[in-house]
Order: structure tokens, then sequence, then C-alpha cells
């Protein structure tokens, strides 16, 4: 067990639909990540947080958003969700910015029909 | 610029041969390196962490990697593969580049293990 916890772990929507993504980090870290795991791109560094503030941004899109709350934990925001958005959504903490070990989270698995 | 290129993208081994799983990583600094393992359908679970201590480090399961500072390699080794090995492996370094640090995954390997 990382200590990382998401929700859901499954979700089934449909197209044109918004979704949102749980995460809480490990006790005590502050750096929260977001990456998609599809089968044709592999896994994709979306958006990172740190003590609430955005800090990087990867190959995240226009219709997807996050956000860290005060308690640390984040979520993440799909919406006019397409086909192509169905994938495996990874949730990664670490105690400090951008370095010492990613824990991950068991991820949401996110289908979009 | 920094990058880890994973040499192979799938590897096959029988039961109870050796397994290397080949990583080259390019560098300024002093790079933290880590190897992952992913069981389908599962998140990645952190297997062993190099960062600038001794140059062979041991992880869990048996595996082990070897930091070649001259070779800008930090190659994943198992003497006897067994078959709950199989899984995909990922290679991630952690450098700091342009003054901010930033993790860099390689694209994976898929290991089989054949009975």
């Amino acid at each position: 067990d990382s200590g990382v916890t998401q929700t859901p772990k499954h979700l089934i929507t449909a197209t044109g639909q918004r979704v949102t993504l749980r995460c809480s980090p490990r006790s005590g870290d502050l750096s929260v990540y977001w990456y998609q795991q599809s089968l044709d791109q592999g896994l994709q560094f979306l958006i990172q947080y740190y003590n609430g503030e955005e800090r990087a941004k990867g190959n995240i899109l226009e219709r997807f958003s996050a956000q860290q709350f005060p308690d640390l934990h984040s979520e993440l925001n799909l919406s006019s969700l397409e086909l192509g958005d169905s994938a495996l959504y990874f949730c990664a903490s670490s105690a400090l910015l951008n370095t010492g070990e990613l824990f991950f989270g068991e991820g949401s698995r996110l289908t979009v029909l | 610029a920094q990058s880890v290129t994973q040499l192979d993208s799938h590897v096959s081994v029988s039961e109870g041969t050796p397994v290397l799983l080949r990583c080259n990583y390019s560098s300024s600094y002093s790079p933290s390196l880590f190897w992952y393992v992913q069981h389908p359908n599962k998140g990645l679970q952190l297997l062993l962490k190099y960062t600038s201590a001794a140059t062979l480090v041991k992880g869990i399961n048996g595996f082990e990697a070897e930091f070649k500072k001259s070779e800008t390699s930090f190659h994943l080794t198992k003497p006897s593969a067994h078959m709950s090995d199989a899984a995909e492996y990922f290679c991630v370094v952690s450098d700091r580049g342009s003054g901010t640090y930033k993790y860099i995954f390689g694209t994976g390997t898929r290991l089989k293990v054949l009975a």
C-alpha cells in the first residue's frame, strides 16, 4: 500500500459528460502529480501541484483541469469527454518538489462510451 | 536536455533465467534514478532507487541495478526470473535541468516470463 488513495477506481460514462477524479496523497506529501496511461500513448504526465499551487503542466488538454486543496487532496476534472479520453489516470505524490521517490495510487480507470 | 531511454520495449525470459532490463539516461547534473514496476491494472510500485550513495542498489523481490556514470546507464537485473515478475518496468530519472527538478519517465519495458 503506497498510501496514495484514488477514487473512484472505475468509472463508465458517455461522450460529452464531465467527471471528477479524486486523489489523497500520502500523509505529509506536498507534491501531487497526475498521469494518464493509455495503450496507444503510454504514460503521459498531465499536471503537478505543490502545496496548493500549480507547478508544471504536461500534455494536459484544455478540457481537463485540476486543483489541489488546502488539505492537499487533489481533483482532476475531465469535461466534454471523448472516446479517446478512456484511460487509466494515476495520481502520485512525493514529499518534495520533483525529487525523492514518487508514490503512486492504484489509478482510476475511465471508460467513455 | 534530460532524457531516459529504455532500450527494449519487450523482453522475454524463461523462468529461472537471469533478467536484464536496460536503461540509459542523459543528465547534466547528478540525477536520482528509479525503477518502477507495474503489474496489470495496478499502480506503479517502486523497485529501487539510486540517490548518489552506493552505485549498486538492491531493491525488492531480488532486483538490483548498477549506476554507471561513465556509461550513463542504470540497468535492472535479477539472477533468476519468477513468473510473478511478468509486468511492465519503468526507468525514471529525477534531475535538475533549467533550474528545476523534474521526473523523466522511460517508455517502459514489458517483461514476459515463460514457463
